[in-house]
């Protein structure tokens, strides 16, 4: 069963910061991965997803991969208060239609 | 987001039988049922692809789902338990395919007494 993990578990930072969130999972093989925002009371949102080794950007969004060392970041530049939410990494399990999400980073922008 | 609405929003309950519903207005073939407990990430349940039920995870019984056409879902709940209070979102994808995105609904909060 694949597992994912997120550190850190939570973060604060001054709005203006730029914030770097991590994510490791377990299985080589496993697809895409995902980052989704969840803001309180609401359903998870998707930002970026990455399949290929390297980095990928849209916006203030930058998400880097290694899969030979099974790791995922996601970057966002010149944070906002509108940012301060749960993010979640979510593997996608091939062509399954299954989503392995990890527990979750809070993050927290500060006017 | 209001192209996927779940209905009820809030529901508590005792050791009742109920019904949550999800429809979807995307034009997509894949539906999700996802239950997301309190310091939980959401964890599949079930998944239909063009009215097929195509994954089953490990669920108790008293879980049954319904895709009567390809924009709604039905989660029938039966003699809830308290494991059970949880919040269950509704999600739709354009297929099944690696890389899809899906679109989630805003939950429904379900408390059992």
């Amino acid at each position: 069963q694949e597992k994912v993990q997120q550190s850190p578990e939570s973060l604060i930072v001054p709005e203006g910061a730029m914030v770097s969130l991590n994510c490791s999972f377990s299985d080589s093989a496993s697809q895409s991965i995902w980052w989704y925002q969840q803001h309180p009371g609401k359903g998870p949102k998707a930002l970026i997803s990455i399949f290929s080794n390297g980095n990928k950007k849209e916006g203030r969004l930058t998400v880097y991969l290694n899969r030979a060392s099974l790791h995922v970041s996601l970057h966002i530049k010149d944070s906002q208060p509108s940012d301060s939410a749960v993010y979640l990494c979510a593997v996608s399990m091939g062509n399954t239609g299954k989503l392995i999400f990890g527990l979750g980073t809070t993050l927290q922008v500060q006017p | 987001n209001t192209k996927i609405t779940q209905s009820p929003r809030y529901l508590i309950l005792g050791r009742a039988n109920k019904s949550l519903e999800c429809e979807q207005h995307l034009g997509h073939n894949a539906m999700y049922w996802y239950k997301q407990s309190a310091e939980k990430p959401p964890e599949l349940m079930f998944l239909y692809n063009l009215k097929q039920l195509i994954r089953n995870e490990t669920v108790p019984s008293r879980f049954i789902p319904e895709c009567p056409d390809s924009s709604k879902l039905l989660l029938h709940i039966s003699a809830v338990d308290p494991e059970d209070s949880a919040v269950y979102f509704c999600a739709s994808s354009p297929g099944t395919v690696s890389n899809e995105r899906l679109f989630f609904g805003h939950g429904t909060k379900l408390s059992v007494l």
